[in-house]
């Protein structure tokens, strides 16, 4: 089975911080993807990549960068972590194919106060 | 520009009664259509997926979705509603480049 792991279920940071949330996937998937999730306004892409050391924004990048040194490993990174950045955040990965599903990690719930 | 509309936030059935719930998109040409489910803490597990072929798909946990083009829509039903079915669920559509855009989300309870 593929298995996508976000290594933090749960962080609490301040403002001002800097955030480093990991995603690792197991089945050599080309595309990775960084999803933000908030009560009713559903999956909201901020970054994604479909190769190593690619990686495009996607529909709400601002606050957030991403890296992507090895196939297997997605990085989100807040540069300065404020307070309406609270939310879970989820990843994802897929093969490049037609139909290619996405296959989620578990989430990670960050509050920054 | 692509979308997906769900238009029930909340949705309550009876353990036993049978489930619709409703996805529609606005993609110009075939889509891809997906529905995910997403258990309280959790990431998003697929239901199903249409990519081509006969309409009506079949999935996990007895869920099936049928794709009617001429009215943009991939509606997720159940004959029998089970509890363990409470949830909220996602409908997709993907694009030739990889891309998914999801829904907002429908959360459905179920009454014992």
């Amino acid at each position: 089975d593929v298995k996508v792991t976000q290594s933090s279920r749960y962080l609490v940071k301040r403002t001002g911080e800097k955030v480093f949330l990991e995603c690792v996937q197991d089945m050599d998937h080309e595309n990775m993807f960084w999803y933000r999730q908030d009560p009713g306004l559903g999956l909201r892409l901020i970054y994604f990549s479909y190769d190593v050391k690619m990686k495009e924004k996607g529909d709400i990048p601002e606050g957030y960068s991403v890296s992507r040194e090895k196939k297997e490993r997605f990085s989100l990174i807040l540069e300065s972590a404020s307070t309406n950045q609270t939310s879970m955040y989820l990843c994802a990965s897929s093969v490049t194919s037609a139909a290619g599903e996405l296959f989620f990690g578990e989430g990670s719930r960050l509050t920054v106060l | 520009a692509q979308s997906v509309t769900q238009p029930d936030i909340h949705i309550t059935v009876s353990e036993g009664a049978s489930l619709e719930l409703r996805c529609n998109y606005s993609y110009g040409a075939t889509p891809y259509l997906f529905w995910y489910v997403q258990s309280p803490g959790q990431g998003l597990q697929l239901l199903l997926k249409y990519f081509s072929g006969d309409t009506l798909v079949q999935g996990i946990k007895g869920f099936e979705a049928e794709f009617k083009r001429s009215q943009s829509s991939f509606n997720l039903r159940k004959p029998s509603v089970h509890w363990s079915d409470a949830a909220e669920y996602f409908c997709a559509v993907g694009d030739n480049f990889n891309k998914f855009y999801f829904g907002s989300g429908t959360k459905l309870n179920v009454k014992p």
